[in-house]
């Protein structure tokens, strides 16, 4: 089935940095997604793509939907400690009836203030 | 407007049990999905519905299974429990299943 690389698996940084991290797949997707998870929650949705090239923002995140559309990237700027937690990113093929969301195993963020 | 309730929030079971999960997704979603997620394998996906109709099923044995109601409320049943079945159990819903899931918090199964 799809798959989805997701890296870094992990960063430790400090307040104040920026951060990237990024997914690659052998499979094109249509939609991508980033959520971000926090200790004992469920994901929530940061940021949606839907077209190739696309380059959206949400406050200091940017995500960019690659231009093959096997690849998307999630870039954070000025860290601040509560962007702590586990970032996924999530590729999905609406065709017909499908709409099955692939995710990565998550990027953990530790932000040191 | 309300999020997504998941119900219970933590549970042990022990092995050969069998346990029952709930959600109550955002009133007007009409999707609702259910994803396995473990510190090994990540977010797995389980299966989706659709007004009450199984649209998408991932790569889980037949032990796992699932219904949705005509309210859009959703149910997850896991019979002969393994302990490998210890994981955290998200429902997300969404207005028609198209990408932008709204997540619960999730129902942490612990299997003895």
């Amino acid at each position: 089935g799809q798959q989805l690389n997701q890296s870094p698996q992990s960063m430790f940084i400090q307040e104040g940095e920026d951060v990237s991290m990024n997914c690659t797949s052998s499979s094109i997707f249509n939609t991508w997604l980033w959520y971000k998870q926090d200790p004992g929650e469920g994901p929530v949705l940061l940021i949606a793509l839907y077209k190739a090239g696309e380059l959206t923002s949400n406050g200091r995140l940017t995500a960019q939907f690659g231009i093959t559309r096997k690849d998307s990237f999630l870039n954070i700027s000025a860290s601040i400690p509560s962007d702590v937690g586990i970032y996924f990113c999530a590729g999905l093929n609406s065709g017909g009836s499908n709409y099955k969301l692939t995710f990565g195993k998550g990027t953990l963020l530790t932000v040191n203030p | 407007k309300a999020g997504v309730t998941q119900t219970p929030r933590y549970l042990i079971k022990t092995r050969g049990q069998q346990v029952t999960l709930s959600c109550s997704p955002i009133s007007g979603h009409r999707s609702v999905s259910w994803y396995q997620q473990t510190p090994g394998q990540g977010l797995q996906f389980l299966f989706e519905y659709f007004s009450e109709t199984q649209r998408n099923k991932g790569n889980f044995p037949g032990r796992f299974s699932g219904r949705q109601f005509s309210n859009s409320r959703s149910e997850m049943n896991v019979s002969t429990l393994e302990l490998g079945d210890s994981a955290l159990y998200l429902c997300a819903s969404s207005r028609l299943g198209a990408g932008e899931l709204f997540f619960g918090e999730g129902s942490r199964l612990t299997v003895l």
